[in-house]
């Protein structure tokens, strides 16, 4: 069965740091990849998402993630982070319809 | 407004004692799933159903039971809960049973079984 790691399990830093989150997944074949964003007593709603094409992919609020087939990643990355942006992050793959979510990123942004 | 739903939104019951946690998306999407997240472990599927009485199990479906009797609806039962089922439920649902498909997630459930 695939797997997802998400590296770091806390995150903090301040305004206007450079963010970027790790996910490693275990699948040989073909993935979709997605970014979901729980922000406090919120929904997890979806960030962004990678099925095909550019494997540089640009979602909401600033972030983007990169997919690098060879090494079976898809961090996570913001330039300037706010202090909004706090928020837990997963990353999820989707194979053949097995979805799978990695444990989490909480991120602290400090004002 | 798009939306799933999911009642009650806190719960405390005691072990054996059956429950049934609800879910309704009225975005009229064919895919639906239930998943429990727990600390340290992320989110995991339970159960999942692909269109209206087409039900499968996910990663941790002891314990667990689904039904999909019409599109909109899909709720969670658990015949006899243990402490171990204690943890925040979230249903979500997706247009298509496709793997390229944005799910969306109703607000949680924060179960505790004592």
């Amino acid at each position: 069965a695939q797997s997802v790691s998400q590296h770091n399990h806390h995150v903090i830093l301040s305004e206007a740091a450079s963010l970027e989150l790790g996910c490693n997944y275990s699948y040989g074949g073909t993935v979709n990849l997605f970014w979901y964003v729980q922000y406090p007593g919120q929904h997890l709603q979806l960030l962004l998402k990678y099925f095909s094409g550019d494997p540089l992919v640009k979602g909401i609020k600033g972030f983007e993630a990169e997919f690098i087939k060879s090494k079976f990643s898809f961090n996570l990355r913001k330039p300037s982070v706010q202090w909004s942006d706090t928020a837990e992050y997963f990353c999820a793959v989707n194979a053949d319809n097995d979805m799978r979510f990695g444990a989490g990123t909480r991120l602290t942004v400090k004002p | 407004e798009a939306q799933v739903t999911q009642n009650p939104r806190y719960l405390i019951t005691v072990t054996g004692k059956k429950l049934t946690v609800t879910c309704s998306q009225n975005m009229n999407h064919e895919y639906m799933s239930w998943y429990r997240q727990d600390p340290g472990l992320g989110l995991r599927q339970i159960y999942y159903s692909m269109n209206v009485e087409v039900t499968d199990k996910g990663d941790v479906p002891e314990g667990y039971k689904v039904s999909r009797k019409e599109k909109r609806n899909f709720p969670l039962i658990l015949e006899s809960p243990s402490p171990n089922q204690t943890s925040l439920y979230f249903c979500a649902s997706s247009i298509l049973a496709v793997t390229t498909d944005t799910q969306y997630f109703g607000p949680g459930t924060r179960l505790t079984v004592l």
